[in-house]
């Protein structure tokens, strides 16, 4: 199994507090992903990192922010949690982007925004 | 319309049938991918094709790139195949891959 740890795995939080979940992978991944999924949605991009620093926004931006200061480590904020953004959450991480490579995801963190 | 439709969205199928599930999209794309994911969340990649066809046990998938059209078969279905099924495809040039919402798949012994 690729080495991808997300934390924390469970989360239950108040409207209007900042939340910040944590990706971590072993693997030296270039491309970094973090995702939502909902019933019926599927799962859809927040927002994406092609390198340290490097980061872009996916189709669910608005009320996220992502940081990436290390290869290892890829941050997802809420910076004031909205009862909208209960979800499960997932991070994905691939060698290329553009190549068609295989995306390896985490085991997921549930939020729960009340 | 959703760039990736799945269909069947819910299927329920006898211990021992074959199964297919559908993946049709409307872009031009350089993969596709087949995802599954246990209840409990953890989501696997099942195979990732751009042209004909694959085999990994008792898994198939084809793909048909005119028709922008992608199967997944199981063979010799087992409860254990029971999840969630889920169809992406990456676009020629992109970065991002882009989810159906999914098949989900019960099989009953």
């Amino acid at each position: 199994d690729a080495g991808i740890t997300q934390s924390p795995r469970h989360k239950v939080t108040e409207t209007g507090t900042p939340v910040t979940l944590r990706c971590h992978q072993t693997e030296n991944h270039r491309y970094m992903y973090w995702y939502r999924q909902d019933p019926g949605h599927g799962l859809r991009l927040i927002h994406y990192s092609y390198g340290v620093k490097d980061t872009d926004k996916g189709e669910v931006s608005d009320g996220y922010s992502v940081s990436r200061s290390k290869t290892e480590d890829f941050l997802l904020t809420l910076e004031s949690a909205t009862s909208s953004q209960t979800s499960v959450y997932f991070c994905a991480i691939s060698e290329s982007g553009i190549t068609g490579n295989e995306q390896f995801f985490g085991p997921g963190t549930r939020l729960t925004v009340l | 319309k959703n760039e990736v439709e799945q269909s069947p969205q819910n299927l329920t199928a006898q211990e021992g049938e074959f199964i297919t599930i559908n993946c049709s999209y409307s872009v031009g794309i350089s993969a596709l991918h087949w995802l599954q994911q246990h209840p409990g969340g953890g989501i696997v990649s099942l195979f990732m094709l751009s042209s004909g066809k694959k085999k990994h046990g008792r898994l198939i998938a084809t793909i048909n790139i005119q028709e922008k059209h992608s199967s997944l078969h199981i063979t010799a279905s087992h409860p254990r195949d029971s999840a969630v099924y889920i169809c992406a495809v990456r676009s020629v040039g992109g970065n991002k891959l882009v989810f159906g919402a999914g098949t989900i798949l019960r099989v009953k012994s």
